[in-house]
């Protein structure tokens, strides 16, 4: 299983976009990356995944570069409900392995007025 | 539709009792999942259960877990004897179990205290 690391903490302010990083320098070939949310007292809640280039939704988009080495959140235009702690994951996408994937400390972001 | 359900949402018990967690999960969800978050940490993987197979019970930290799944449904997680080191929030997901992807629905959790 691919180790990630990711900051652990980020402030901005509303409006602002905000781009997190993570590293995965031992990416395998069938591992994807797979970005959580999770506000205090919730369960985390799913918000992309992507295996290469670029994945956009309603919510966020995910950058991926060629190597897949790193990978990149970007939250558009954040508001102060954006404020989460927010986890990258990696590892192989066959469904039911979700369980193997090991869950950091995940990034702390703070939305500031 | 209704999600993930979790109760109860708190538990306090005296170290050495017995806890009954429960979790409903999403109505046809093949996959279910138990995971703990002690307080500022990443989850820690539990259990899994996957249709009528023998269920993964490799995350379980000691003898006193288990866990059961009735019907494909419900499930129950129990700590027997309960320690101090046993207070976390307890966290259930479910998953459909086709094709490729991550997204794993998780309930609000229970917050176990062991006093």
């Amino acid at each position: 299983l691919a180790k990630t690391t990711q900051p652990i903490s980020m402030d901005s302010y509303e409006g602002q976009e905000v781009n997190i990083t993570c590293s995965h320098n031992n990416i395998a070939t069938n591992d994807y990356i797979t970005w959580y949310q999770q506000f205090p007292s919730q369960g985390p809640r799913f918000i992309i995944q992507g295996y290469k280039t670029k994945v956009t939704n309603e919510v966020a988009s995910l950058f991926i570069p060629a190597d897949r080495k790193s990978s990149t959140l970007s939250l558009p235009r954040v508001s102060l409900s954006d404020t989460a702690v927010y986890y990258c994951l990696v590892g192989d996408g066959r469904a039911g392995n979700n369980r193997k994937l090991i869950w950091g400390l995940g990034t702390s972001l703070a939305v500031n007025p | 539709g209704a999600g993930v359900s979790q109760s109860p949402s708190n538990k306090v018990t005296e170290k050495g009792k017995d806890v009954e967690l429960r979790c409903d999960p999403i109505s046809g969800h093949t996959a279910l999942y138990w995971y703990r978050q002690s307080l500022g940490q990443g989850l820690e993987f539990l259990i899994y259960f996957q249709g009528n197979s023998a269920p993964d019970k490799s995350g379980l930290p000691s003898d006193r877990f288990s866990a059961e799944r009735t019907g494909g449904s419900v499930s129950t997680l129990t700590i027997q004897r309960t320690q101090q080191e046993d207070s976390a929030v307890y966290l259930c997901a479910s998953s459909p179990l086709i094709g490729f992807g991550y997204e794993q629905y998780f309930g609000p959790g229970t917050r176990l205290t062991v006093t």
